[in-house]
């Protein structure tokens, strides 16, 4: 089975400093990641991916991740933290378990920025 | 360009009694998904539809039920509602055809649905 493991259920910073959203994941093969973001009673908006192609991958809104396969790690990254960057963001793993792909969610890092 | 739509947002509803949540997929996306999060939690895979044929099972309970129609579109059926179905009830739809080793998964909004 695939999992993902958030390693912080909270990450507070200053605006304007950086932003680290740490994420671990198990997987048997190789796999399709992803990190979604939750604004409050708001659905999930994908932020970006992971599919195998550059191990850095670039997303919406200033935000980046990059894949370690030696370290089974994506964790999502920001240079500048705004105000409007405070939600809930969700590292996810796509898996093949059936005959079509399926998410597995982490437990999620509430982001909360300080002015 | 057109998104996933869900309806109804808000749904509230007394123990016992059914829920029917409708989930309208991007115009030729041909798969759906339907996830539940509970408060303060992650989302949990309940259930999915490819070519409306049931494709895949999670945790769904026995007293859900969905099915997806000639249109694409799918409704989950929630009956003898207990006060933890309270969550937030989200589809999202995908193009399988384009099946790269990966698929990306676009989320509706949500439905609400509380239970008193």
């Amino acid at each position: 089975a695939q999992s993902v493991t958030q390693l912080d259920s909270h990450v507070s910073v200053s605006e304007g400093t950086p932003v680290l959203l740490r994420c671990n994941y198990s997987s048997s093969y190789s796999p399709s990641l992803f990190w979604y973001v939750q604004h409050p009673n708001k659905g999930l908006q994908l932020l970006l991916k992971y599919t195998s192609a550059a191990t850095l991958v670039k997303g919406i809104n200033g935000f980046e991740a990059e894949f370690k396969k030696s370290e089974t790690s994506f964790h999502l990254t920001k240079p500048s933290a705004h105000m409007s960057d405070a939600a809930e963001y969700f590292c996810v793993v796509s898996w093949s378990g059936g005959s079509n792909y399926k998410l597995t969610f982490g437990k999620g890092t509430l982001l909360t920025v300080n002015p | 360009a057109a998104g996933v739509i869900q309806s109804p947002r808000h749904l509230i509803k007394e123990k016992r009694e059914t829920a029917t949540l409708k989930c309208y997929p991007i115009p030729r996306h041909d798969t759906v998904y339907w996830y539940q999060q509970g408060p303060g939690q992650d989302p949990q895979f309940l259930i999915s539809f490819y070519e409306k044929m049931q494709s895949d099972k999670g945790s769904i309970p026995d007293r859900f039920s969905a099915q997806q129609f000639s249109d694409y579109h799918s409704e989950l059926n929630m009956s003898s509602l207990e006060l933890g179905d309270s969550a937030l009830y989200f589809c999202a739809s995908s193009l399988e055809l384009q099946r790269e080793g990966f698929n990306e998964q676009f989320f509706g909004p949500g439905t609400r649905l509380t239970v008193l």
